[in-house]
């Protein structure tokens, strides 16, 4: 199946800071991409929904200005968490969808 | 709004069948999916269905949708060990939107 690719797998940083993950499709081009947040033992909580070169559709209580979402091309979008604070700390994972989704490994965030 | 349900449990026999159901609200969905998360993972497609098929099987995977009821289940051939992991259900219509998830199943096998 395709691949969905997302960087980095893990990251800690310290509270105030901003922090990227990307997210790619390697080997097809996707029209839409999507974020989403996991908390333990629950499912996907949907965030966001972005289009290439197009501004992103967030959920209600997901805020914009602090979950920013770019989609630069067909294969990459990015999301970064700004001033982030300990209750950022989550599992994100990026999907990306041609005819299928797929999603990417997922992205552990730690704000100390 | 949309809604996905499925049983938060389930435990079989290492070599036994696994069966996972699913139901939707969406009477316009199209497509119907099958993830598999193992522990600290993303989400891995499984297996995919069209709206207009009854059933679908891939190796040890047959996946049954009952349109009429809203019912998709998921069964797995000779279940083993690696086969532990939560299995969500999703499903969306033709357009551009979203996937609705089910809250996921954890299937547990006993060796």
């Amino acid at each position: 199946g395709a691949v969905v690719s997302q960087h980095p797998s893990r990251v800690i940083c310290k509270s105030g800071t901003s922090v990227k993950i990307e997210c790619r499709s390697l080997d097809f081009q996707a029209t839409t991409m999507f974020w989403y947040r996991q908390f333990p033992k629950q499912s996907l909580m949907l965030m966001a929904t972005s289009n290439e070169g197009s501004k992103a559709t967030y959920e209600q209580g997901v805020e914009k200005d602090k979950f920013l979402i770019n989609h630069a091309s067909l294969t990459l979008s990015t999301l970064t968490v700004t001033s982030a604070h300990p209750e950022d700390s989550s599992f994100y994972i990026c999907s990306a969808r041609d005819q299928q989704q797929y999603f990417g490994p997922g992205t552990r965030l730690t704000v100390t | 709004g949309e809604d996905v349900e499925q049983s938060l449990f389930l435990s079989v026999r290492e070599g036994d069948s696994s069966v996972i159901n699913c139901t939707y609200t969406d009477s316009s969905s199209t497509y119907l999916y099958w993830y598999k998360q193992e522990p600290g993972a993303g989400l891995q497609l499984l297996t995919y269905i069209f709206s207009n098929m009854d059933m679908k099987q891939d190796q040890r995977l047959t996946v049954l949708l009952n349109k009429k009821d809203k019912h998709l289940s998921l069964r797995i051939a000779d279940t083993q060990t690696g086969d532990s992991a939560i299995y969500f259900c999703a499903e969306r219509n033709s357009g551009n939107t979203p996937l609705v998830f089910g809250k996921g199943t954890r299937l547990s096998v006993i060796a």
